[in-house]
């Protein structure tokens, strides 16, 4: 258990709407990510962070925004949800370099449904 | 730029015999590669990793993958399937340097009694 927790874990929403999915860590790890799980495509980077307000894209980041003003919250906003966007949503944390190199640890995911 | 190609999206085996998941990797630089197995409407949990120690890398389950440089993979084996064993898995890879993961598409695991 790395200490990872979503929520909400199971949202159905109009399109047109904002979103917001929170991911919270309780270790004050530096790097957390968000990605999203879809059939045929694997996981996805939409989004990561390696610190306070440092965030950059992932590969799609299109429709998607994050902020992260504490260590512990790294929050994903759809600005406007369509049902492309309808997906599995995954944060991940990672443990620092001279722990466990790399390694990545996941959230139980968050389901979200854009009808 | 990294990848990661799984071959076979759906694999079936027969419970007690050998399970072979496939995965081959593109990488510039010297990679870590990892397999993960996800239960279904569950999150993705850690099977193995290969970090550049030893190339033969055992994991959890009785799992293991062995780090072939020259044919570019990090295949995942068990001797013994197990019904447990059904899942989907999923192989993917981080560059030395890079913070980012990148994954395959994910192999699913069926066990035939």
């Amino acid at each position: 258990d790395a200490g990872i927790t979503q929520s909400p874990r199971h949202k159905v929403t109009e399109t047109g709407t904002p979103v917001t999915l929170r991911c919270h860590q309780t270790e004050n790890h530096r790097y957390m990510y968000w990605y999203r799980q879809d059939p045929g495509h694997g996981l996805r980077l939409i989004h990561y962070s390696y610190g306070v307000k440092d965030t950059d894209k992932g590969e799609v980041s299109d429709g998607y925004s994050v902020s992260r003003s504490k260590t512990e919250d790294f929050l994903l906003t759809l600005e406007s949800a369509t049902s492309s966007q309808t997906s599995v949503y995954f944060c991940a944390i990672r443990l620092d370099l001279g722990s466990s190199g790399n390694t990545i640890y996941f959230g139980e995911g968050s389901w979200l449904t854009v009808v | 730029a990294q990848s990661v190609t799984q071959l076979g999206s759906h694999v079936s085996v027969s419970e007690g015999a050998l399970v072979l998941l496939r995965c081959n990797y593109s990488s510039s630089v010297p990679p870590y590669l990892f397999w993960y197995v996800q239960y279904p409407n569950q999150g993705l949990q850690l099977l193995l990793k290969y970090t550049s120690a030893a190339t033969l890398v055992k994991g959890i389950n009785g799992f293991e993958a062995e780090f072939k440089k020259s044919e570019t993979s990090f295949h995942l084996t068990k001797p013994s399937a197990h019904m447990s064993d059904a899942a989907e898995y999923f192989c993917a890879v981080s560059a030395r340097g890079n913070e980012k993961l990148t994954f395959g598409t994910g192999t699913r695991l069926t066990i035939i009694p």
